[in-house]
């Protein structure tokens, strides 16, 4: 089935450096890849829509140059969290289709900053 | 504007009895529905869809879920639970129109006891 990767699971930073956050599918190619970001005990709120070749699509109240996409590739994109404060700690959870229609999730990254 | 609804933010039910999961959405388009399930610290797994043809779908692990237009419905319902079945479940809606981003429900948190 559909593999979707993400890399770190975990990361711990300090306040006021930039983390990268890798999401990959492992077994497709997707031209289209999804950020979510998560809060405890929280629904998933999408962040952007990252697209292979071109610029990122961001959700209304979501700061792009905080948070860069790049979609490099047709199965590799990252979200660097830049100058990163305590608020910013979160889960992030990427995902990634094969269709319209089902979308498949990488298992998150926990972003605890300090 | 669309929107999902799930107004059940904890159920707690014993293992083997029936449970219902209840999802409403808001929409003046067609609508694609899914639940995915989300275990401790891990992405999303998609449980069941419904994306046209018979108003009910099944998943692999006794779930159902019935699409109900008539009352913007598509509640989860599974007749004998498991301890396994212990999760954060949500509910989703994508619209009509192409690969679309997914518009998630708040979550409940199915708690099943010995």
């Amino acid at each position: 089935g559909a593999v979707v990767s993400q890399h770190p699971s975990r990361v711990i930073c300090k306040s006021g450096t930039s983390v990268k956050i890798e999401c990959r599918s492992l077994d497709f190619q997707a031209t289209t890849m999804f950020w979510y970001r998560q809060f405890p005990k929280k629904s998933l709120m999408l962040m952007a829509t990252s697209n292979e070749g071109s610029k990122a699509t961001y959700e209304q109240g979501v700061e792009k140059d905080k948070f860069l996409i790049n979609h490099a590739s047709l199965t590799l994109s990252t979200l660097t969290v830049t100058s990163a404060h305590p608020e910013d700690s979160s889960f992030y959870i990427c995902s990634a289709g094969t269709d319209p229609y089902e979308q498949y999730f990488g298992p998150g990254t926990r972003l605890t900053v300090t | 504007a669309q929107s999902v609804t799930q107004l059940d933010s904890q159920v707690p039910v014993f293992e083997e009895a029936p449970v219902e999961l209840r999802c409403n959405y808001s929409s003046s388009v067609s609508v694609y529905l899914f639940w995915y399930v989300q275990y401790p610290n891990q992405g999303l797994q998609l449980l069941l869809k419904y994306l046209s043809g018979s108003t009910l779908v099944e998943s692999i692990n006794g779930f159902e879920a019935e699409f109900n237009k008539s009352q913007t419905s598509f509640h989860l319902r599974k007749p004998s639970v498991h301890i396994s079945d212990t999760a954060e479940y949500f509910c989703a809606v994508s619209f009509s129109g192409g690969y679309n981003k997914l518009i998630f429900g708040a979550g409940t948190r199915l708690a099943v006891h010995p």
